[in-house]
């Protein structure tokens, strides 16, 4: 069974672009969580997906949005980029919304601001 | 509301030695509690979970951690440290009756073994 997968793996924009990350997650997985990872402020909830619907937020402003497709896989959209974006995102997948006990992280998308 | 705390950012310690890297949560539900394990440029990786039942978790990679409601704490260890333990370790909480998938982590541990 493969494993949740994140294109592209690395990324690099400058300021004021927009930039969209994809996750594929296991097969059969129908929850998509992303998470940002920074050296400051360390990994944080951004937004989850079940079925194609946004099902619970974290603080981060408006830039960060998503989505989620009929074939579960899920996008993640940063507009007008800021230097302080650039980190590691991180996408997990599970069967069903709340299963954190089983949830699987994909190798991540690191984003390079300039 | 919860939370996460790892006591320590950089832990080092000799090979063949005890690794122990300390965390407290604070829930106000009986919580998840989780640790991963993070080597550099990669993803993160299921060390072990505690959700119920014994309190004594073993993972992968011959660690494990024990959960003490009384203490709020998860603590992690492993008899004797190997080269290929050196990475970043992260303790985390979830809420086990949300219907959200979210988890809150702790800021990390970096653990580095001297040879």
């Amino acid at each position: 069974k493969a494993g949740v997968t994140q294109t592209p793996r690395y990324l690099i924009k400058t300021r004021g672009q927009q930039v969209t990350l994809s996750c594929s997650p296991i097969s059969g997985h129908r929850s998509v969580s992303w998470y940002q990872q920074t050296p400051g402020q360390g990994l944080q909830f951004l937004f989850e997906y079940f079925s194609e619907t946004q099902r619970n937020k974290g603080n981060f402003p408006g830039r960060f949005s998503g989505r989620q497709f009929s074939n579960s896989r899920s996008e993640m959209n940063v507009s007008t980029l800021e230097l302080g974006d650039s980190a590691l995102y991180l996408c997990a997948s599970s069967f069903r919304s709340g299963e954190t006990n089983e949830q699987f992280f994909g190798p991540g998308t690191r984003l390079t601001v300039l | 509301a919860q939370s996460v705390t790892q006591l320590g950012s950089h832990v080092s310690v000799s090979e063949g030695a005890l690794v122990l890297l300390r965390c407290n949560y604070s829930s106000s539900v009986p919580p998840y509690l989780f640790w991963y394990v993070q080597y550099p440029n990669q993803g993160l990786q299921l060390l072990l979970k505690y959700t119920t039942g014994a309190t004594l978790v073993k993972g992968i990679n011959g660690f494990e951690a024990e959960f003490k409601k009384s203490e709020t704490s998860f603590h992690l260890t492993k008899p004797s440290a190997h080269m290929s333990d050196a990475a970043e370790y992260f303790c985390a909480v979830s809420d086990p009756y949300s219907s959200a998938s979210k988890i809150i982590f702790g800021s990390g541990t970096r653990l580095s073994i001297r040879p």
